[in-house]
């Protein structure tokens, strides 16, 4: 069974200071590696995926991520956090050894990050 | 604009009384998703759809049904709602490129 691993509830960090959320996962086949950010009464969008390739991908509003597959993880970094990236933060995976067409996706169960001005 | 509708965003409402929400997307997307988001449990999926008249159960499907009648359509039907089922609903179809685009959430209480 697949799983995904947030370890921090919550992460706090100070404006202009590097921020990391933390992931780790664990599948049989080949992941497909996503990040997603809600905000207060939104739905979940979309921020970088890892498929394959380079081990640091990067995203949208100056996010990356690193995939390390000895570590199986895939954590979330930008080089100098802003107050508005304050929300809440999900990791997924997505198993591509699936049969049928369908390949599941887990998530992870969430880590607030809150950037203190 | 690509978007994935639900109705309604709030409702309240009694044991007993069936209700469904609507999701609709524009996108053609053929998967679409329901999941559920409560606290320190993440999203789990309740049901999915791979397309039209194809759907199955995901993790927690006990207390749903769902319809995919049409691409477009995917609605999440609670024929008789209990306090457990009372959360946050997300609706979701796939891109081709694999990642979830998501609706804006159906916050369910039920009393």
């Amino acid at each position: 069974a697949q799983s995904v691993a947030q370890p921090e509830d919550q992460v706090n960090v100070a404006e202009g200071n590097p921020l990391t959320v933390k992931c780790t996962y664990s599948v049989s086949g080949n992941p497909y590696l996503f990040w997603y950010v809600q905000y207060p009464n939104r739905g979940l969008q979309f921020l970088l995926k890892y498929i394959t390739g380079d081990n640091l991908v990067k995203g949208s509003y100056g996010f990356e991520a690193e995939f390390n597959k000895s570590q199986t993880s895939f954590h979330l970094k930008k080089p100098s956090a802003l107050v508005s990236d304050s929300a809440l933060y999900f990791c997924a995976v997505r198993d591509m050894s699936g049969t049928g067409g369908y390949q599941k996706v887990t998530f992870g169960t969430g880590t607030k990050l809150q950037v203190i001005p | 604009e690509a978007q994935v509708t639900q109705n309604p965003r709030y409702l309240i409402t009694v044991t007993g009384k069936k209700l469904t929400v609507t999701c609709s997307q524009n996108m053609n997307h053929e998967y679409m998703s329901w999941y559920r988001q409560d606290p320190g449990l993440g999203l789990r999926q309740i049901y999915y759809s791979m397309n039209v008249e194809v759907t199955d159960k995901g993790d927690v499907p006990e207390g749903y049904k769902v319809s995919r009648k049409e691409k477009r359509n995917f609605p999440l039907i609670l024929e008789s709602p209990s306090p457990n089922q009372t959360s946050l609903y997300f609706c979701a179809s796939r891109q081709s490129t694999g990642e979830l685009f998501f609706g804006e959430g159906s916050r369910l209480t039920v009393l």
